[in-house]
Order: structure tokens, then C-alpha cells, then sequence
């Protein structure tokens, strides 16, 4: 089937601090991969996404490469602020899979002051 | 102008009553989504709807009946609350069911508690 694991637990760093937020995933077909985001008390956000090996998606200083030979989509920002406090979800969808989004368990990041 | 919108924001009611989520788009699009977040915040397909045909059901139980009166609409009724219900249901819709690659775009969730 259609997976996405993400690393366990929240993520507590300081501002301007590096992020590195890990994804792999298991797929039948060459999935398309994405990153959303749910800020506090919001909706769901598409962050980035990337449709083919080696793309990489980049937004509001995020970024993630689709790497097919380990299966991975880890996002990175180098600096982060208060303001990037949320939640991050991985998530893929594949060819002839009817579009559902198959998500990882999301990331908790607290950015502190 | 939202793009997906879907209301209420907030319900909380008894267990046991009947409750609706209403949700439209303005995108244009042809497929619309149910989609569950747990209290752990997994998410979770529920029903996807593709010009008012239904395509995905997604072991939900029946107490939960989704409606698309035309394309621009899925409604979400649920039958018999029950305290286990209490998530955040989000709508969600795409320009289609063949274009995976296409960005799915989220309501901003209705948050049900079930008491």
C-alpha cells in the first residue's frame, strides 16, 4: 500500500535555528509528494510539492527534494522564526489512486523565542 | 474569496443527534473530498466525490452520509453522534481525479465535539 512515515515527536528549536523534518514513504507507481501545513486553530495549507525525482519544492524559505533512490522528501528550512510554529504533514498521491492524499502522522514544531 | 469553505467552524452537541457540515468551492474543480483528523492529528480520507458521482468510501460507518447536490458542494451529514466522532472534519477539493499531481486545497476544518 501507500505510506508516509514521518520522524516521531515534536520539534522544539530556537529562532533562526536549522530545521530538518524527515519523510520517507512506500508507494505503488511514482507518487507525487507534498508538504502541507496547519498553523494553530487553521485549515490545512499546501507548503510545497514536488511531481518527479530530483525536483525540488521550495516556499517561504522551505525546501524539500524528491529523492527516489531513498524514498525520501525531508524538508529543511535554515532559519526559522516564531511564526513557523505548526504542524507539518507529508503526504503522497499516486497515479490511478483516485487523488487521495495518503498522510505521515504530522510534525509538531515550537519555534521559541 | 475562500476557496474551499465550509461551515460550521465549531459545533458541539449531545450525543446522539444529527448534525450537518456544508462545504463549497469556488475553484471550479470536479472532485471533492471528506477528510478526517483525529485527536493525535492523523488524517484520513473519508468520501471523495467526483462530479456528484461518489468514488472513494473509505470503511466509513453509514451514520456518516455525504451529499453532493452539484459540483460545487459536498455536504456531510452524520447520523447518531457518538462521543468517538469528535475530530475535525475537513473539506477539501481538486481539478480532478486523474491529475495526482494536482494540489488538493483544504477547507479551513470544522471542529466537532461530541459530548
Amino acid at each position: 500500500g501507500n505510506s508516509v512515515t514521518q520522524m516521531e515527536g515534536p520539534v522544539t528549536l530556537s529562532e533562526e535555528a536549522f530545521l530538518t523534518i524527515n519523510c520517507t514513504y512506500t508507494a505503488t507507481g511514482y507518487p507525487s509528494l507534498f508538504w502541507y501545513v496547519q498553523y494553530p486553530g487553521e485549515g490545512l495549507q499546501l507548503l510545497l510539492k514536488a511531481t518527479k525525482a530530483d525536483d525540488k519544492g521550495s516556499n517561504k524559505g522551505f525546501e524539500a527534494t524528491y529523492r527516489k533512490e531513498t524514498t525520501s522528501f525531508h524538508l529543511e528550512k535554515g532559519s526559522v522564526q516564531v511564526s513557523d510554529s505548526a504542524v507539518y504533514f507529508c503526504a503522497l498521491s499516486v497515479p490511478y489512486g483516485n487523488n487521495r492524499l495518503a498522510f505521515g502522522k504530522g510534525n509538531q514544531v515550537v519555534v521559541i523565542p | 474569496d475562500t476557496a474551499v469553505s465550509q461551515t460550521p467552524k465549531y459545533l458541539v452537541t449531545q450525543m446522539g443527534n444529527d448534525k450537518s457540515i456544508k462545504c463549497e468551492q469556488n475553484l471550479g474543480h470536479d472532485t471533492m473530498y471528506w477528510y478526517k483528523q483525529d485527536s493525535k492529528k492523523f488524517l484520513k480520507i473519508m468520501f471523495s466525490y467526483n462530479n456528484k458521482e461518489l468514488i472513494i468510501n473509505e470503511t466509513v460507518p453509514n451514520r456518516f452520509s455525504p451529499k453532493s447536490p452539484d459540483k460545487a458542494h459536498l455536504n456531510l451529514h452524520i447520523n447518531s453522534l457518538e462521543l468517538g466522532d469528535s475530530a475535525v472534519y475537513f473539506c477539501a477539493s481538486s481539478q480532478d481525479l486523474t491529475s495526482f499531481e494536482n494540489t488538493i486545497y483544504f477547507g479551513e476544518g470544522s471542529w466537532l465535539t461530541v459530548v
